[in-house]
Protein backbone atom coordinates (compact mmCIF):
# COMPACT_ATOMS: atom_id res chain seq x y z
CA UNK A 1 0.00 0.00 0.00
CA UNK A 2 1.54 3.40 -1.12
CA UNK A 3 1.66 6.00 1.75
CA UNK A 4 2.48 8.71 -0.47
CA UNK A 5 0.81 8.94 -4.44
CA UNK A 6 2.56 11.27 -6.47
CA UNK A 7 1.09 12.73 -10.01
CA UNK A 8 2.19 12.93 -12.75
CA UNK A 9 4.65 10.73 -13.45
CA UNK A 10 6.43 12.91 -15.89
CA UNK A 11 5.75 16.22 -16.83
CA UNK A 12 6.92 18.47 -20.33
CA UNK A 13 6.34 22.35 -19.56
CA UNK A 14 7.63 25.16 -21.60
CA UNK A 15 10.14 27.60 -20.08
CA UNK A 16 9.17 30.01 -18.40
CA UNK A 17 5.84 28.16 -17.80
CA UNK A 18 4.63 26.92 -14.11
CA UNK A 19 5.36 23.11 -13.09
CA UNK A 20 3.07 21.69 -11.12
CA UNK A 21 3.15 18.16 -9.38
CA UNK A 22 0.81 16.47 -6.58
CA UNK A 23 0.86 14.06 -3.76
CA UNK A 24 -2.15 12.87 -1.77
CA UNK A 25 -1.11 11.09 1.58
CA UNK A 26 -3.56 8.70 3.66
CA UNK A 27 -1.72 8.54 7.17
CA UNK A 28 -3.03 11.75 8.94
CA UNK A 29 0.11 11.38 11.49
CA UNK A 30 2.36 12.62 8.85
CA UNK A 31 3.17 16.08 9.78
CA UNK A 32 6.34 17.13 7.78
CA UNK A 33 5.98 17.62 4.06
CA UNK A 34 9.40 17.90 2.23
CA UNK A 35 10.10 18.15 -1.64
CA UNK A 36 13.45 16.66 -2.97
CA UNK A 37 15.29 17.05 -6.50
CA UNK A 38 17.13 14.80 -8.04
CA UNK A 39 19.72 15.44 -10.96
CA UNK A 40 20.98 12.55 -13.16
CA UNK A 41 23.35 10.59 -11.04
CA UNK A 42 23.72 12.67 -8.14
CA UNK A 43 21.38 11.81 -4.78
CA UNK A 44 18.00 13.50 -4.28
CA UNK A 45 18.54 17.18 -2.52
CA UNK A 46 15.92 18.82 0.01
CA UNK A 47 14.24 21.71 -2.17
CA UNK A 48 11.82 22.99 0.49
CA UNK A 49 9.39 21.31 3.02
CA UNK A 50 5.98 22.47 4.77
CA UNK A 51 4.61 21.24 8.02
CA UNK A 52 0.75 21.02 8.18
CA UNK A 53 0.12 24.63 10.52
CA UNK A 54 0.39 26.57 7.36
CA UNK A 55 -1.11 26.20 3.98
CA UNK A 56 1.35 27.78 1.82
CA UNK A 57 5.33 28.49 1.58
CA UNK A 58 7.22 30.01 -0.72
CA UNK A 59 11.27 30.18 -1.45
CA UNK A 60 12.08 31.47 -4.37
CA UNK A 61 10.31 29.99 -7.77
CA UNK A 62 9.23 27.38 -5.59
CA UNK A 63 6.28 26.81 -3.53
CA UNK A 64 4.43 24.11 -1.78
CA UNK A 65 0.74 24.62 -1.30
CA UNK A 66 -0.57 22.25 1.62
CA UNK A 67 -4.91 21.12 1.66
CA UNK A 68 -4.97 19.39 4.97
CA UNK A 69 -8.59 18.83 4.96
CA UNK A 70 -7.98 17.16 1.14
CA UNK A 71 -5.08 15.10 2.26
CA UNK A 72 -2.67 16.58 -0.39
CA UNK A 73 0.13 18.76 -1.15
CA UNK A 74 1.72 20.13 -4.17
CA UNK A 75 4.82 21.81 -5.67
CA UNK A 76 4.50 24.70 -7.64
CA UNK A 77 7.71 25.58 -10.08
CA UNK A 78 7.17 29.22 -11.44
CA UNK A 79 8.99 30.57 -14.25
CA UNK A 80 10.27 27.20 -14.74
CA UNK A 81 14.00 26.86 -16.32
CA UNK A 82 15.75 24.06 -18.59
CA UNK A 83 17.95 23.75 -15.47
CA UNK A 84 14.99 22.49 -13.37
CA UNK A 85 14.66 19.50 -15.46
CA UNK A 86 15.19 16.59 -13.22
CA UNK A 87 13.17 14.26 -11.13
CA UNK A 88 11.14 15.41 -7.98
CA UNK A 89 9.56 13.61 -5.28
CA UNK A 90 7.43 14.19 -2.50
CA UNK A 91 7.56 12.42 1.11
CA UNK A 92 6.05 12.64 3.95
CA UNK A 93 6.95 11.40 8.20
CA UNK A 94 5.55 11.52 11.56
CA UNK A 95 7.12 12.39 14.55
CA UNK A 96 9.23 10.47 16.37
CA UNK A 97 11.38 7.62 14.76
CA UNK A 98 10.25 6.95 11.28
CA UNK A 99 11.95 7.01 7.89
CA UNK A 100 10.44 9.58 5.46
CA UNK A 101 7.81 7.95 3.11
CA UNK A 102 8.51 8.82 -0.69
CA UNK A 103 6.36 8.98 -3.57
CA UNK A 104 7.25 7.37 -6.69
CA UNK A 105 8.91 10.47 -8.12
CA UNK A 106 8.17 12.92 -11.21
CA UNK A 107 9.93 13.50 -13.94
CA UNK A 108 10.04 17.46 -15.15
CA UNK A 109 11.85 18.18 -18.22
CA UNK A 110 11.62 21.91 -19.25
CA UNK A 111 11.73 22.43 -22.93
CA UNK A 112 13.17 25.90 -24.58
CA UNK B 1 28.49 22.35 3.79
CA UNK B 2 27.08 19.10 4.93
CA UNK B 3 28.54 15.92 3.72
CA UNK B 4 27.83 12.18 3.13
CA UNK B 5 30.60 10.26 1.50
CA UNK B 6 29.78 6.98 -0.59
CA UNK B 7 32.64 4.79 -1.98
CA UNK B 8 32.80 3.42 -4.75
CA UNK B 9 31.40 5.77 -6.79
CA UNK B 10 31.23 2.75 -9.32
CA UNK B 11 31.52 -0.69 -9.24
CA UNK B 12 31.14 -4.02 -11.49
CA UNK B 13 31.09 -7.49 -9.87
CA UNK B 14 30.87 -10.81 -10.65
CA UNK B 15 28.10 -13.08 -9.57
CA UNK B 16 28.73 -14.75 -6.19
CA UNK B 17 31.41 -12.05 -4.50
CA UNK B 18 30.91 -10.07 -1.38
CA UNK B 19 30.86 -6.53 -1.67
CA UNK B 20 30.90 -4.19 0.92
CA UNK B 21 29.55 -0.48 -0.28
CA UNK B 22 31.01 2.33 2.25
CA UNK B 23 29.05 5.21 3.60
CA UNK B 24 30.43 7.91 5.88
CA UNK B 25 29.30 11.41 7.06
CA UNK B 26 30.91 13.70 9.05
CA UNK B 27 28.04 15.99 10.19
CA UNK B 28 27.81 13.25 13.81
CA UNK B 29 23.85 12.32 12.73
CA UNK B 30 22.54 9.61 14.79
CA UNK B 31 20.15 8.92 11.85
CA UNK B 32 21.02 7.13 8.61
CA UNK B 33 19.63 5.25 6.09
CA UNK B 34 20.18 3.01 2.89
CA UNK B 35 18.03 3.24 -0.59
CA UNK B 36 17.86 1.23 -3.42
CA UNK B 37 16.62 2.97 -6.27
CA UNK B 38 16.92 2.32 -10.63
CA UNK B 39 18.20 5.46 -12.70
CA UNK B 40 15.30 8.45 -12.00
CA UNK B 41 13.25 5.57 -10.36
CA UNK B 42 11.14 5.21 -7.15
CA UNK B 43 13.82 4.97 -4.22
CA UNK B 44 13.39 2.08 -1.97
CA UNK B 45 14.27 1.49 1.42
CA UNK B 46 16.45 -1.52 2.57
CA UNK B 47 17.87 -0.69 5.57
CA UNK B 48 18.17 2.31 8.14
CA UNK B 49 19.92 2.95 11.64
CA UNK B 50 19.04 5.63 14.33
CA UNK B 51 22.77 5.36 16.31
CA UNK B 52 24.81 3.14 16.92
CA UNK B 53 24.03 -0.69 17.59
CA UNK B 54 20.80 -0.04 16.02
CA UNK B 55 19.53 -1.16 12.77
CA UNK B 56 16.31 -2.20 11.09
CA UNK B 57 15.15 -3.12 7.78
CA UNK B 58 13.21 -1.33 5.31
CA UNK B 59 10.46 -2.07 2.92
CA UNK B 60 12.70 -3.87 0.00
CA UNK B 61 13.42 -6.87 0.65
CA UNK B 62 17.31 -7.01 0.22
CA UNK B 63 19.69 -9.95 0.66
CA UNK B 64 22.05 -7.38 2.25
CA UNK B 65 22.85 -6.65 6.06
CA UNK B 66 24.67 -3.45 7.36
CA UNK B 67 26.33 -2.63 10.69
CA UNK B 68 26.81 0.43 13.18
CA UNK B 69 29.47 -0.07 15.33
CA UNK B 70 30.55 4.25 14.83
CA UNK B 71 28.33 6.95 14.24
CA UNK B 72 29.76 8.36 11.15
CA UNK B 73 29.86 5.21 9.38
CA UNK B 74 27.11 2.91 7.77
CA UNK B 75 28.21 0.24 5.70
CA UNK B 76 25.83 -1.99 3.62
CA UNK B 77 27.37 -5.21 2.72
CA UNK B 78 26.11 -7.88 0.05
CA UNK B 79 27.02 -11.43 0.82
CA UNK B 80 26.24 -13.23 -2.32
CA UNK B 81 25.84 -10.23 -5.28
CA UNK B 82 23.42 -11.71 -8.21
CA UNK B 83 22.60 -9.50 -11.33
CA UNK B 84 19.07 -8.36 -9.65
CA UNK B 85 21.23 -6.35 -7.13
CA UNK B 86 22.52 -3.98 -10.06
CA UNK B 87 20.91 -0.65 -9.16
CA UNK B 88 22.42 2.06 -7.53
CA UNK B 89 22.28 2.49 -3.88
CA UNK B 90 22.15 6.07 -2.13
CA UNK B 91 22.90 6.36 1.49
CA UNK B 92 21.54 9.52 3.40
CA UNK B 93 21.98 10.97 6.72
CA UNK B 94 19.02 12.99 8.91
CA UNK B 95 19.24 16.00 10.76
CA UNK B 96 16.43 18.26 11.44
CA UNK B 97 16.58 19.76 8.26
CA UNK B 98 16.13 16.81 6.85
CA UNK B 99 18.03 14.24 4.70
CA UNK B 100 21.32 14.38 3.02
CA UNK B 101 21.82 12.24 0.03
CA UNK B 102 25.10 10.85 -1.18
CA UNK B 103 25.92 10.70 -4.48
CA UNK B 104 25.27 6.54 -4.31
CA UNK B 105 27.31 3.54 -5.85
CA UNK B 106 25.95 2.07 -9.23
CA UNK B 107 26.63 -0.97 -8.60
CA UNK B 108 26.91 -3.77 -11.52
CA UNK B 109 26.73 -7.55 -11.11
CA UNK B 110 27.33 -9.58 -14.29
Amino acid sequence: QQQVKQSPQSLIVQKGGISIINCAYENTAFDYFPWYQQFPGKGPALLIAIRPDVSEKKEGRFTISFNKSAKQFSLHIMDSQPGDSATYFCAASMRGNTPLVFGKGTRLSVIA
Amino acid sequence: EADIYQIPRYLVIGTGKKITLECSQTMGHDKMYWYQQDPGMELHLIHYSYGVNSTEKGDLSSESTVSRIRTEHFPLTLESARPSHTSQYLCASQSAYGYTFGSGTRLTVV
